[in-house]
């Protein structure tokens, strides 16, 4: 199938651990974004790539660090997680920007 | 400024019309946009207008974008059940690829 897949899904975590969630796109797409998605349904950018390079960086803690081993990938990783890091988070991709293609997202609840 | 308003809740009844409403900021918006998202699931893409565009129609659907005012709208017409979800308009800017969410409308389509 021809998508955007993420993993894990779901992803329960102790406060101050160190984990990641992986992020693929098999569409051939140059951009990839990961958003975060609030217990209160708000969606708000947090990072983007373009052939592996960042060109979209919004105010998040340096505690998250996004990964572009290719084009194709684009890996979150979050040290010391926190409370308020409990959120879905969404990788999408695009290849034009009118037309953004979202993964079906990651469940983090950090106890 | 980049805020994005749109209300929180919508009740219809099956087979009638469906109006989700959307104001935003930014006069610079270039694409508009509206994504959907079912329980559980990431979000869809179901139509977009550029601002040069008053209105663009797709099957069920009717995009009216007022720019003077600031106002986007969809409408869906002979509302179904699985037209229940929570509709995001979103807008992107000198069409970049950062797209601004709006604050979400669930949709409740009662028998």
């Amino acid at each position: 199938d021809t998508a955007v897949s993420q993993t894990p899904k779901y992803l329960v975590t102790q406060m101050g651990n160190d984990k990641s969630i992986k992020c693929e796109q098999n569409l051939g797409h140059d951009t990839m974004y990961w958003y975060k998605q609030d217990s209160k349904k708000f969606l708000k950018i947090m990072f983007s790539y373009n052939n592996k390079e960042l060109i979209i960086n919004e105010t998040v803690p340096n505690r998250f660090s996004p990964k572009s081993p290719d084009k194709a990938h684009l890996n979150l990783h979050i040290n010391s997680l926190e409370l308020g890091d409990s959120a879905v988070y969404f990788c999408a991709s695009s290849q034009v920007s009118n037309e953004q293609f979202f993964g079906p997202g990651t469940r983090l609840t950090v106890l | 400024g980049e805020d994005v308003e749109q209300s929180l809740f919508l009740s219809v009844r099956e087979g009638d019309s469906s109006v989700i409403n959307c104001t935003y900021t930014d006069s610079s918006s270039t694409y508009l946009y509206w994504y959907k998202q079912e329980p559980g699931a990431g979000l869809q893409l179901l139509t977009y207008i550029f601002s040069n565009m008053d209105m663009k129609q797709d099957q069920r659907l009717t995009v009216l974008l007022n720019k003077k005012d600031k106002h986007l709208s969809l409408r869906i017409a002979d509302t179904q059940t699985g037209d229940s979800a929570i509709y995001f308009c979103a807008e992107s800017i000198g069409g970049g690829n950062k797209l601004t969410f709006g604050t979400g409308t669930q949709l409740k389509v009662e028998l």
